[in-house]
């Protein structure tokens, strides 16, 4: 079954620490898109790539990075510089139409 | 930026009932869509509509566009507890844009 696969499900990061967030697609889309949500603010966009070897800042980019080497993954990194990273990441793929989802990455700093 | 305002913010009805949301925006769109998002997961998409339609049926669901007033709404028929979620409107601008998302609306379905 083709899909999008984020992981891992729950992360823990102290303080000062980066982290990568895994994000894996095999439906032969050429976008990706990683969001963040916070309890009542609803989908931020962080990042996305329209195609492999390019990708964009969003509206909140600021104490993340991306990678775009391979069209089936865009691995999401959450540095030290960002300093409320305790939330819930959503990875999206599309070719047209409608963006499908991963199930999400739930990150807590520690 | 979010460009999709849902209205209302919560909803409760009783199974069986209609439930209607409403999403507004500022700028104009090539097409809106809705998702639904169940607790703790992914969304998933639920429909499409485009700029030059003004209205689109999915099983239960009927989704209405209005361009000049730039709002769409969802109507879930015969609702059930297990459409209990949280839907969210999302707008796309045109070719090589993104989506931009509203906040949601909270839906729960009572048995």
């Amino acid at each position: 079954d083709g899909g999008i696969t984020q992981s891992p499900k729950y992360l823990f990061r102290k303080e000062g620490q980066n982290v990568t967030l895994s994000c894996e697609q095999n439906l032969n889309h050429d976008a990706m898109y990683w969001y963040r949500q916070d309890p009542g603010q609803g989908l931020r966009l962080i990042y996305y790539s329209q195609i492999v070897n390019d990708f964009q800042k969003g509206d909140i980019a600021e104490g993340y990075s991306v990678s775009r080497e391979k069209k089936e993954s865009f691995p999401l990194t959450v540095t030290s510089a960002q300093k409320n990273p305790t939330a819930f990441y959503l990875c999206a793929s599309s070719r047209q139409g409608g963006y499908t989802f991963g199930s999400g990455t739930r990150l807590t700093v520690v | 930026s979010q460009q999709g305002e849902e209205d209302p913010q919560a909803l409760s009805i009783q199974e069986g009932e209609n439930a209607t949301m409403n999403c507004s925006y500022k700028t104009s769109i090539n097409n809106l869509q809705w998702y639904r998002q169940n607790s703790g997961r992914g969304l998933v998409h639920l429909i499409l509509i485009r700029s030059n339609e003004r209205e689109k049926h999915s099983g239960r669901l009927r989704v209405t566009l209005d361009t000049s007033k730039k709002s769409s709404s969802l109507l879930i028929t015969a609702s059930r507890a297990a459409d209990t979620a949280s839907y969210f409107c999302a707008t796309h601008p045109g070719a090589n844009s993104k989506l931009t998302f509203g906040k949601g609306i909270t839906l729960s379905v009572r048995p």
